[in-house]
């Protein structure tokens, strides 16, 4: 059973505009979170991350938000570039041993 | 610096078979992972280790062994495969305690006919 969930598997945004990417997980033993990057034919690059001590963490465009009463974090970019299409992989760990990705969403820039 | 380096990039495997996906690191982490990505599913763990002499299981560990004999490489072996180990799979490392974010290498493409 998927821990980690994105049900969106695509968005498509204009540029300048706001994205918003979102991720639902169900153990309430996750303590961090992660957002990856994943260009076609490369890794998934780490993005930004946010302990669940915290509610929000900002790292220039990017900005994570974590509600733990609704198991829910969400990914804004402002503003969208055409550079940040990509596939969004969220990701959350208990203790940082094991990692549970969720299924990705594709994010289109249109310019 | 490389970073992580995966061998081969693709390959086509007969069922049955058996298989080394190669994964080197050069940055001394402690910890490194294998996942495999599959359409719909996302990344799973396959296994992982905390450091050099232990490994672990993850989320999809049957059909798959790693061994950790030394810091820099974690190989992953498919002792027999079968078309279903059609994948994507992804190595990565991290610093270990303490830190989670995780360094991916480019992939290896396999596929199992």
């Amino acid at each position: 059973d998927q821990q980690v969930k994105q049900n969106s598997p695509s968005l498509s945004v204009q540029e300048g505009r706001i994205s918003i990417l979102n991720c639902d997980y169900t153990n309430s033993m996750f303590d961090y979170f992660l957002w990856y990057k994943k260009y076609p034919a490369e890794g998934p690059t780490f993005l930004i991350s946010i302990s669940s001590i915290k509610d929000k963490n900002e790292d220039g465009r990017f900005t994570v938000f974590l509600n733990k009463s609704a198991k829910h974090l969400s990914l804004h970019i402002v503003p969208s570039q055409p550079g940040d299409s990509a596939v969004y992989f969220c990701a959350a760990s208990i203790t940082g041993n094991q990692f549970y990705f969720g299924t990705g969403t594709s994010l289109t820039v249109i310019p | 610096i490389a970073g992580i380096t995966q061998a081969p990039t693709s390959q086509i495997l007969a069922a049955g078979r058996r298989m080394t996906l190669r994964c080197t690191q050069d940055m001394r982490h402690n910890a490194m992972y294998w996942y495999r990505q599959d359409l719909g599913l996302g990344l799973r763990l396959i296994h992982y280790s905390n450091t050099a002499g232990t490994t672990g299981k993850g989320e999809v560990p049957d059909g798959y062994s790693v061994s950790r004999a030394n810091t820099d490489d974690f190989p992953l072996t498919l002792a027999s495969a079968v078309p279903s180990q059609t994948s994507v799979y992804f190595c990565a490392s991290s610093a270990g305690t303490g830190s989670h974010e995780q360094y991916f290498g480019p992939g290896t493409r396999l596929t199992v006919t």
